[in-house]
């Protein structure tokens, strides 16, 4: 069974511009969450989508969006970028349920300049 | 709202000698506990969960858990570490009632030294 898939692995942006990372769950789980984890600050919770609804959203700033597709993939967005947003960004899928862990991708690792 | 705190940043232990990477949380009702692990350059990978039953839990690769309720800790541990279990390990909590989001610490750095 094919992993969690995020594109692209790598990308280099500038400030204010915006960009959008994918991600495709493992066949079968509906429940997708992305998290930004940078040094400092450990994994930080974006928000989780669940049938094409976001269920669970984190503390960022409006600039941060993501929505599902019917085929359970989802990309999030981030507009106007700024030098702080700087991360790796981790996407995880799960079965609907709240005892199942999770099952990450290997991430997008942004830059911006 | 939940927490998790993982008190050490960096934890070095010799290659053979047991490892324990400590890890305490905070939750309005029954919590539901993970330990992932993260090698450079990738995701995290699942290690072990705690969910009900026995405290004492066993996962991937020869890790442990211990779950204790009255002192709301759930440590990672593991009775002869080696250099390739050398990666970052992050406890995260669930809290019950819903699907509520998942919380992690900010990652113990494992060093084993040869």
């Amino acid at each position: 069974k094919a992993g969690v898939t995020q594109t692209p692995r790598y990308l280099i942006k500038t400030r204010g511009q915006q960009v959008t990372l994918s991600c495709s769950p493992i066949s079968g789980h509906r429940s997708v969450s992305w998290y930004q984890q940078t040094p400092g600050q450990g994994l930080q919770f974006l928000f989780e989508y669940f049938s094409e609804t976001q269920r669970n959203k984190g503390n960022f700033p409006g600039r941060f969006s993501g929505r599902q597709f019917s085929n359970s993939r989802s990309e999030m967005n981030v507009s106007t970028l700024e030098l702080g947003d700087s991360a790796l960004y981790l996407c995880a899928s799960s079965l609907p349920s709240d005892t199942g862990e999770l099952f990450f991708g290997e991430g997008s690792r942004l830059t911006v300049l | 709202a939940q927490s998790v705190a993982q008190p050490e940043d960096q934890v070095n232990v010799a290659e053979g000698n047991p490892l324990t990477v400590k890890c305490t949380y905070s939750v309005s009702g029954n919590p539901y506990l993970f330990w992932y692990v993260q090698y450079p350059n990738r995701g995290l990978q699942f290690l072990l969960k705690y969910i009900t039953g026995d405290n004492l839990v066993k996962g991937s690769y020869g890790f442990e858990a211990e779950f204790n309720k009255s002192q709301t800790s759930f440590h990672l541990k593991k009775p002869s570490a080696l250099v390739s279990d050398s990666a970052l390990y992050f406890c995260a909590v669930r809290d019950t009632g819903g699907y509520q989001k998942v919380t992690f610490g900010i990652g113990t750095k494992l060093q084993v030294i040869p």
